[in-house]
């Protein structure tokens, strides 16, 4: 199975701030990586596909980059609202996996 | 509006059995693979179970594999999952799970149900 590794597990960072996340892969998975955000007590919520492609309705702030084992994912300038736990997933191979998650929180 | 609302989680011993059911709306249930998706209390996600359109192909993590049965029924837009020989560690939040039928290949979770808890405890 394939393993995602991502970090760091939790930040604090202050509104307006650059966010960034990095998830690895145990092996190349091109660029079939997606990236969630959940909300305490919701259930996840798409936000990047295929590593880079912004899902509908999904504000600009939010980008996705990388392919092969490593990927990024970014939030430009960091709102109140994106206050969430982000958690990439590979679907490559089954069975499809997640990372452990990066807990945002506001400084 | 896509909506998954899924039923049936509660309350059961050790060994026992539960049937989950997800009741699909707003897009053409029968064009879409579905998933289900698990997370215990205070942790990250895990991946369950996943079932082709048709019905005609499913796949199970080797943690509920010859536990749990996925299956669908088109005509009700309906998805279950059948959860037998529980354990303490399925305790957790069950996602019912839309693919987008984005990509090539499914695995793209596109919406999400608000989820049922599945306690097993004595």
């Amino acid at each position: 199975d394939i393993q995602m590794t991502q970090s760091p597990s939790s930040l604090s960072a202050s509104v307006g701030d650059r966010v960034t996340i990095t998830c690895q892969a145990s092996q190349d998975i091109s660029n079939y990586l997606n990236w969630y955000q959940q909300k305490p007590g919701k259930a996840p919520k798409l936000l990047i596909y295929d590593a880079s492609n912004l899902e509908t309705g999904v504000p600009s702030r939010f980008s996705g980059s990388g392919s092969g084992t490593d990927f990024t994912f970014t939030i430009s300038s960091l709102q109140p609202e994106d206050i969430a736990t982000y958690y990439c997933q590979q679907y490559d191979n089954l069975p499809p996996a997640f990372g452990g998650g990066t807990k945002v929180e506001i400084k | 509006e896509v909506q998954l609302v899924e039923s049936g989680g509660g309350l059961v011993q050790p060994g026992g059995s539960l049937r989950l059911s997800c009741s699909a709306s707003g897009f053409t249930f029968s064009s879409y693979a579905m998933h289900w998706v698990r997370q215990a209390p205070g942790k990250g996600l895990e991946y369950v179970s996943a079932i082709s359109s048709n019905g005609g192909s499913t796949y199970y993590a080797d943690s509920v594999k010859g536990r749990f049965t996925i299956s669908r029924d088109n005509s009700k837009n309906t998805l279950y999952l059948q959860m037998s020989s529980l354990r303490a560690e399925d305790t957790a939040v069950y996602y019912c799970v839309k693919d987008g039928g984005i990509a090539a290949r499914p695995g793209v979770f596109d919406y999400w149900g608000q989820g049922t808890l599945v306690t097993v405890s004595s």
